[in-house]
């Protein structure tokens, strides 16, 4: 089994629905971090977190470090979202490493 | 300045070449990490260079090596190399190895070896 597992794999979606991605993960974190990766691209870091819930712009992470789970959610979707999403952890003893989900394939559709 | 940049985008080598990939970050950043990304996988670590000095070896073959000739420059020195190395390259760094910051990530170098 994973040390963090990613759900779904793949997620199809219209324009415009609201989107949730799901991670939890079996080992203790000093932070979780969702990534984000266009086709052929490099990975941009949307949000790094220890607890609670941040937001920026349409996206919303939350951790409940409790239930060792996090969601990634999408409000109103574009085909700009489009990208595969990355759940992430890092371990305070693990000198910087990142332990990686799967990935979850997103593809809005107009 | 919050920019991973690597050069070059695109690098096609032979088995018996030499070639290198060059990463560079301006953030002040002490943390530099070299990873490799096979199609559709998540990236896999292969070297962590805090401070200038190599932290963390993934155990990867000597084919690759790497150098860090100051803060904000990370190479890697590929020689010799398989088809089965054929990859996306992904440079990151971060603010310091211990505890836990963001990574920022480079476009990354998507290497093919023939």
């Amino acid at each position: 089994k994973n040390e963090v597992e990613q759900s779904p794999q793949n997620l199809t979606a219209q324009e415009g629905e609201f989107i949730t991605i799901n991670c939890s993960y079996s080992v203790g974190i000093s932070a979780l971090h969702w990534l984000q990766q266009h086709p052929g691209g490099g990975i941009v870091s949307l949000f790094m977190l220890s607890s609670g819930k941040k937001k920026h712009g349409r996206l919303i992470a939350t951790i409940n470090i409790q239930e060792k789970h996090s969601s990634l959610h999408i409000t109103a979707s574009h085909p700009r979202d489009s990208a595969v999403y990355i759940c992430a952890v890092s371990q305070g003893t693990s000198y910087g490493k990142l332990t990686f989900g799967q990935g979850t394939i997103l593809t809005v559709h107009p | 300045d919050t920019e991973v940049t690597q050069t070059p985008k695109h690098l096609v080598m032979g088995m018996t070449n030499k070639k290198s990939l060059k990463c560079e970050q301006h953030m002040g950043h002490r943390a530099m990490y070299w990873y490799k990304q096979k199609a559709k996988k998540p990236p896999e670590l292969m070297f962590v260079y805090s401070y200038e000095k190599l932290s963390i070896n993934e155990s990867v073959p000597s084919r690759f090596s790497p150098e860090c000739p100051n803060s904000s420059l990370l190479n890697l020195h590929l020689h010799a190399l398989q088809p089965e190395d054929s990859a996306l390259y992904l440079c990151a760094s971060s603010l310091r190895l211990a505890g836990a910051y963001e990574q920022y990530f480079g476009p990354g170098t998507r290497l093919t070896v023939t």
